[in-house]
């Protein structure tokens, strides 16, 4: 049973243009969500994270925003850059006492 | 600062043989632990996680396990490799709870031939 699941396993975007990655969620109990890039052969790098508190976070050209009742986030990057070209992976928590729970991820391609 | 390393880089290593991969983490005292795999094509597959020396919890039966002999560094083993283990190892840290940030190390690349 797939708790996080991204849909969209890829998304290509022009340069400029605003990227929308969501990600869906089903376990009620999760009240932290985070959003790591990935590099090819290198280890995900956190970006931003949000707390069910909130309906939204924003650190420079990220802006993740938390939909409760429809148990979705997504995380907007604006303007895209070719640099943000990377898989992104959508991570979720219960409790401080139980590990993340990651999505599949999706794969960003920004086109210059 | 913190920093975590993880070595070898690169491991290409036969079916049937054993497999030893460490992780080190600096800056930071009694870290949470955490092995991953991550398949090609896949996410990412939580194996083991840790919070204290000696003490580890399986996600999933395989054929791997793992160790934290010191504080701040986490080992994971096979005896004997399988082609299925092929893939991407990466170990985390996180403080506080298991539901914390986690960061991630850069990753080995295990292909079992």
């Amino acid at each position: 049973d797939q708790q996080v699941k991204q849909n969209s396993p890829s998304l290509s975007v022009q340069e400029g243009r605003i990227s929308i990655l969501n990600c869906d969620y089903t376990n009620s109990m999760f009240d932290y969500f985070l959003w790591y890039k990935k590099y090819p052969a290198e280890g995900p790098t956190f970006l931003i994270s949000i707390s069910s508190i909130k309906d939204k976070n924003e650190d420079g050209r990220f802006t993740v925003f938390l939909n409760k009742s429809a148990k979705h986030l997504s995380l907007h990057i604006v303007p895209s850059q070719p640099g943000d070209s990377a898989v992104y992976f959508c991570a979720a928590s219960a409790s401080v006492n139980t590990p993340l729970v990651f999505g599949k991820g999706t794969r960003l391609s920004v086109i210059a | 600062s913190q920093t975590i390393h993880q070595w070898p880089a690169t491991l290409v290593q036969p079916v049937g043989s054993p497999l030893s991969l460490e992780c080190t983490v600096e800056g930071t005292s009694n870290p949470n632990l955490y092995w991953y795999r991550q398949a090609a094509g896949r996410g990412l597959q939580l194996l083991f996680y840790s919070v204290g020396i000696g003490q580890i919890s399986s996600e999933v039966p395989q054929n791997l396990s793992a160790s934290r002999p010191q504080d701040r560094q986490f080992i994971l083993s096979s005896k004997k490799l399988l082609l299925s283990d092929s893939g991407f190892y990466l170990c985390a840290w996180s403080v506080g709870g298991y539901g914390e940030t986690q960061y991630f190390g850069p990753g080995t690349r295990l292909l079992v031939l």
